[in-house]
């Protein structure tokens, strides 16, 4: 497997709340990305960073913030949570662009009550 | 939404037997991948297909690809009950700057 570790594992918040995610990488890929996966959803893109300080929104970054100040770190911060956050939340690396391969970290459950 | 859409939502199917799923696009792609997911995991990289292939293989898969119709085929041979999992197809459309498109995924199920 990739070298791809997500914290925490699962989450439970209150709305309201501020809640951060993060990803960590020891593949030295220059591409990270968080995804939702929801029931009649599939996967969807929240941001995307394409380096050190660089990134873009997806889809669905309304509610979503992200930094990336080293290589192997990219962070999810939901700055108010409310419960359609509700989500499994996916990492994703790349070492190229979106046309090569991507490697998903294991996921992160969060409840938002 | 520019997401693809794949075909069926779910197949169930005996062990031993082959699985085909399909997966249709709107615009033009430069690559399609294929992805699995077993149950409580992330998403594991199957095969890529770039828009200028027709179809590639590894091991038991095999995948077409079908520009004029913008779509492309996954075929699983002699299915095994450890191929019980969530199947995505994800494109990469042009001018996508870097981001690939999930579908919302297919559950294969294998009986033993």
């Amino acid at each position: 497997d990739a070298g791809i570790t997500q914290s925490p594992r699962h989450k439970v918040t209150e709305t309201g709340t501020p809640v951060t995610l993060r990803c960590h990488q020891t593949e030295n890929h220059r591409y990270m990305y968080w995804y939702r996966q929801d029931p009649g959803h599939g996967l969807r893109l929240i941001h995307y960073s394409y380096g050190v300080k660089d990134t873009d929104k997806g889809e669905v970054s309304d509610g979503y913030s992200v930094s990336r100040s080293k290589t192997e770190d990219f962070l999810l911060t939901l700055e108010s949570a409310t419960s359609s956050q509700t989500s499994v939340y996916f990492c994703a690396i790349s070492s190229g662009s979106g046309s090569d391969t991507q490697y998903f970290g294991p996921g992160t459950r969060l409840t938002v009550l | 939404s520019q997401q693809g859409e794949e075909d069926p939502q779910a197949l169930s199917i005996q062990e031993g037997e082959n699985a085909t799923m399909n997966c249709s696009y709107k615009t033009s792609i430069n690559n399609l991948q294929w992805y699995r997911q077993n149950s409580g995991r992330g998403l594991v990289h199957l095969i890529l297909i770039r828009s200028n292939e027709r179809e590639k293989h590894s091991g038991r898969l095999r995948v077409t690809l079908d520009t004029s119709k913008k779509s492309s085929s996954l075929l699983i041979t002699a299915s095994r009950a450890a191929d019980t999992a969530s199947y995505f197809c994800a494109t990469d459309y042009t001018g996508a700057n870097s981001k690939l498109t999930f579908g919302k995924g297919i559950t294969l199920s294998v009986r033993p």
